[in-house]
């Protein structure tokens, strides 16, 4: 399967424990994007990484959520002391490039519910 | 500040017929626009898209229209079809920037 791969695809969590969200982009792609999208809501932009760098994360809330996409291995979206609000459909995008005309393909998301 | 508006959250239309759903932008500045389609439990799978360049893209069934001067766009699926029942997402993006989506519109073809 050369699509964008996301795990886990159900995950359950107590309020204040961590949530980690894995996403492996297609082959070849080197630019990952992460969206979150809450119930009844269209998706909203995370934050954007290249290979070890995080270019954009204007769209993370300032506290508890972090991200990475190390030189080796998957994206990583991490939320630490989750809560009932972080309970969304979060869906992890990868591109060849970032430019003018760039199109983005879509993992199938990764379902957190906080309980 | 929503910079891409979808205004209808959903619309019916029968088999057979046109289905025409609707975007609006506020960001002049966005050159490249996007379609992406979403059935519950999936992630979005990419339609179609145009450059600010053209005014009009087709593929198979599916048609993006855009007018600039409005700031407006719009996708047709002719002939609508059962399996095109999902969510459409417009999406939007300036020059070297992020793709800004709206709350899309969910789309139910009536049988």
């Amino acid at each position: 399967n050369a699509g964008v791969m996301q795990n886990p695809r159900h995950l359950v969590r107590r309020r204040g424990q961590e949530a980690r969200l894995r996403c492996s982009p297609m082959k070849g792609h080197s630019h990952v994007y992460w969206y979150r999208q809450l119930p009844e809501e269209g998706l909203k932009f995370m934050v954007y990484l290249q290979k070890e760098n995080i270019i954009d994360e204007s769209g993370m809330p300032k506290e508890r959520f972090s991200a990475e996409f190390p030189k080796e291995g998957p994206s990583i979206l991490r939320i630490q002391q989750v809560v009932r609000g972080d309970s969304a459909a979060y869906f992890c995008a990868s591109s060849l490039t970032f430019s003018s005309g760039n199109t983005i393909y879509f993992g199938e998301g990764s379902w957190l519910t906080v309980v | 500040d929503q910079q891409v508006k979808q205004n209808s959250p959903s619309l019916s239309v029968q088999e057979g017929r046109i289905s025409i759903l609707n975007c609006d932008y506020t960001n002049s500045m966005f050159d490249y626009f996007l379609w992406y389609k979403k059935y519950p439990a999936e992630g979005p799978t990419f339609l179609i898209s145009i450059s600010s360049i053209k005014d009009k893209n087709e593929d198979g069934r599916f048609t993006v229209f855009l007018n600039k001067s409005a700031k407006h766009l719009s996708l047709h699926i002719v002939p609508s079809q059962p399996g095109d029942s999902a969510v459409y997402f417009c999406a939007a993006s300036a020059r070297d920037d992020k793709i800004i989506f709206g709350k899309g519109t969910r789309l139910h073809i009536l049988p």
